[in-house]
């Protein structure tokens, strides 16, 4: 069965860090590019980092850049998402997602198409 | 960055109802565009990728059409079980970007 399951929320004091995992299970997670999404309360649905493959290409949000550090370890199936510098505006739930893609017409479309359940991240300020 | 606008923010429709939801992309993305919907309380779940094209499993209500910067989520008859949250994103670039999503509630 494909799933991700994301773990480490938690309630945390602004300013201090907090490492969010995201487990793979069912496929192997090297050959899928990653993306940690997040969603405020009440609110829609922010995008906040990628990482590529072999975790050489990053991307990040400029709302988290400079703050929060994606990265990989295929070996675990696993990704991560260290939050430093947290600050009471980053409370949310925690998606990772997994991005595949698919050719149509000669030209590849990429697609999040499994999402974990999510993890919360609450900071206190 | 690239902005997604979507309209409306909500909208209410009663069952069997043709319900159609619109997003507005700030540059040309030509059809890389997704959808997906969120239920109360769950992980958002894919709907439409490229614009177009069904995600396996998803209902043959739904349907997209669109490209360059104006897109179309259509969902032929409204069911019940349609009640979420949709959202357009854009695969465009390597920093993705979503809607600010659009309520879909039962009369």
């Amino acid at each position: 069965q494909v799933q991700l399951e994301e773990s480490g929320g938690g309630v945390v004091q602004a300013g201090r860090s907090v490492r969010l995992s995201c487990a793979a299970s069912g496929f192997s997670l090297s050959r899928y590019t990653m993306h940690w999404v997040r969603q405020a309360p009440g609110k829609g649905l922010e995008w906040v980092a990628f990482i590529s493959y072999d975790g050489r290409d990053k991307y990040y949000a400029d709302s988290v850049k400079g703050r929060f550090t994606i990265s990989r370890d295929n070996s675990k199936n696993t990704m991560y998402l260290e939050m430093n510098s947290l600050r009471p505006e980053d409370t949310a739930v925690y998606y990772c997602a997994r991005k595949d893609q698919q050719l149509k017409m000669n030209v590849y479309y990429y697609y999040m198409d499994v999402w974990g359940r999510g993890t919360t991240v609450t900071v206190s300020s | 960055d690239i902005q997604m606008t979507q309209s409306p923010s909500s909208l209410s429709a009663s069952v069997g109802d043709r319900v159609t939801i619109t997003c507005r992309a700030s540059q040309n993305i030509g059809t890389y565009l997704n959808w997906y919907l969120q239920k109360r309380g769950k992980a958002p779940k894919l709907l439409i990728y490229a614009a177009s094209s069904l995600q396996s499993g998803a209902p043959s209500r739904f349907s997209g059409s669109g490209s360059g910067t104006d897109f179309t989520l259509t969902i032929s008859s409204l069911q019940p079980e349609d009640i979420a949250i949709y959202y357009c994103q854009q695969s465009y670039s390597n920093l993705d970007t979503f809607g600010q999503g659009t309520k879909l509630e039962i009369k």
